[in-house]
């Protein structure tokens, strides 16, 4: 079994750049694939990013996903960002053993 | 259009079970591939997911939460079920239903080779539910 650990929250101005990580405690990163979904407040979660780096149709291409073995982790990084990329962001994974994890989520500012 | 719904009670006692139901259109819960699963998400926190079944009644559990959960489907009817047993305050939360969807790649299913684990494609709106006495 593992955990994915993510930033509690991040904060970033409107046009800039910014990269949330999503760090897996144990087993290789790449054994299984992360997804990233954004979820704004009153809502459900939406897909931005499946299988480490693919974005589903409609999400534009400021969303983009990886990953490091290196450092055993995975990245969503936003670029130009926007008022209204301001939601939580959740990773999520899949352990050997026949079930799903997600990340603790990051709450992202863009002020 | 791929869209599911939850429903279910709004408010559970504590020591009861709690009975959701996942309805489903725009897709078959009987074709290769699709798995739905439940995930909730308490007030302020994080998602968690709990269970999961694929088309083929294939069944898989949290294992922290396994002996509280049963997953079922009724293709017929388009639903899945997910029955919690003994709830808690813990247990207050929105809970999501959610479409996994694997191909064949090659000659097998693309999620079961590594890299694993097909996502969460489609989710429903969610239902709140709140234990208390």
């Amino acid at each position: 079994n593992f955990i994915l650990t993510q930033p509690h929250s991040m904060s970033e101005s409107p046009g800039k750049t910014v990269t949330i990580s999503c760090t897996r405690s144990s087993g290789d990163i790449a054994s299984s694939y992360v997804h990233w979904y954004q979820q704004r407040p009153g809502s459900s979660p939406t897909t931005l990013i499946y299988d480490d780096n693919q974005r589903p149709y409609g999400v534009p291409d400021r969303f983009s996903g990886s990953i490091d073995s290196s450092s055993n982790s995975a990245s969503l990084t936003i670029s130009g960002l926007k008022t209204e990329d301001e939601a939580d962001y959740y990773c999520l994974s899949y352990d050997s053993d026949s079930f799903w994890v997600f990340g603790g989520g990051t709450k992202l500012s863009v002020l | 259009q791929v869209t599911l719904k939850e429903s279910g009670p709004s408010l559970v006692k504590p020591t009861q079970t709690l009975t959701l139901t996942c309805t489903v259109s725009g897709f078959s819960l009987t074709t290769g591939g699709v798995g739905v699963g439940w995930i909730r998400q308490p007030p302020g926190k994080a998602l968690e997911w709990l269970a999961l079944i694929y088309w083929d009644d294939d069944k898989r559990y949290s294992p922290s939460l396994s002996s509280r959960l049963t997953i079922s489907k009724d293709s017929s009817k388009d639903r899945v079920v997910l029955t919690m047993t003994n709830v808690a305050p813990l247990d207050t939360g929105t809970y999501y239903c959610a479409r996994t969807l694997d191909s064949i790649v090659g000659g097998a299913w693309m999620y079961s080779v590594p890299p694993l684990g097909p996502y969460f494609d489609y989710w429903g709106q969610g239902a709140l539910v709140t234990v208390s006495s």
